[in-house]
């Protein structure tokens, strides 16, 4: 099956700077790419849909500015936590739909400490 | 709210029973799907039924869908202790809506 790749797998950092998380889909094109953040058994909010060459498209309650997007090839996209406060941290989750696939294959996740 | 109802939240069941997990959703959809979630981990794939079926297999998983009370379940039958997971149904919205809503989840713990 295909496989997502997700990195780091957890990061610890201080309050106010900033953090990048990477979503690799290894062995197919992934047009569009989502990206979850998940409280501690709760489920998947989703914040953020991000296609390929294009801005991304926020749900409604996620700042733009706060949770930078960018989808520059068929295969990476990275979500980027800038200024980070002890409230973002989270579980984030990327996935990818592959092609014309129904179903989305999901990264590892990355858990996000901000101390 | 994004997110459709699934009952119970948690289950707790011993090897070999069968475990049930309902799940509700708000709109019309063109498909729902069911994933599983190892504790800190990504979620897997496990089923899709389209909304035009009602019943579906795979191995030891059968899923149905009711479009009309807006429901679907899911069984695993014969269950054993590698089950245990959290079990989240998705459903994708008609109406060319592109993402996937995912519903509260089921922790499902099964006992040796």
């Amino acid at each position: 099956g295909a496989v997502v790749s997700q990195h780091p797998s957890r990061v610890i950092c201080k309050s106010g700077t900033s953090v990048k998380i990477e979503c690799r889909s290894l062995d197919f094109q992934a047009t569009t790419m989502f990206w979850y953040r998940q409280f501690p058994k709760q489920s998947l909010m989703l914040m953020a849909t991000s296609n390929e060459g294009s801005k991304a498209t926020y749900e409604q309650g996620v700042e733009k500015d706060k949770f930078l997007i960018n989808h520059a090839s068929l295969t990476l996209s990275t979500l980027t936590v800038t200024s980070a406060h002890p409230e973002d941290s989270s579980f984030y989750i990327c996935s990818a739909r592959a092609g014309a696939e129904e179903k989305l294959f999901f990264g590892s996740g990355t858990q996000l400490s901000v101390l | 709210s994004q997110q459709g109802e699934e009952d119970p939240q948690a289950l707790s069941i011993q090897e070999g029973e069968n475990a049930t997990m309902n799940c509700s959703y708000k709109t019309s959809i063109n498909n729902l799907q069911w994933y599983r979630q190892n504790s800190g981990r990504g979620l897997v794939h496990l089923i899709l039924i389209r909304s035009n079926e009602r019943e579906k297999h795979s191995g030891r998983l059968r899923v149905t869908l009711d479009t009309s009370k807006k429901s679907s379940s899911l069984l695993i039958t014969a269950s054993r202790a590698a089950d245990t997971a959290s079990y989240f149904c998705a459903s994708r919205f008609s109406g060319g809506y592109n993402k996937l809503i995912f519903g509260a989840g089921t922790r499902l713990a099964v006992h040796p």
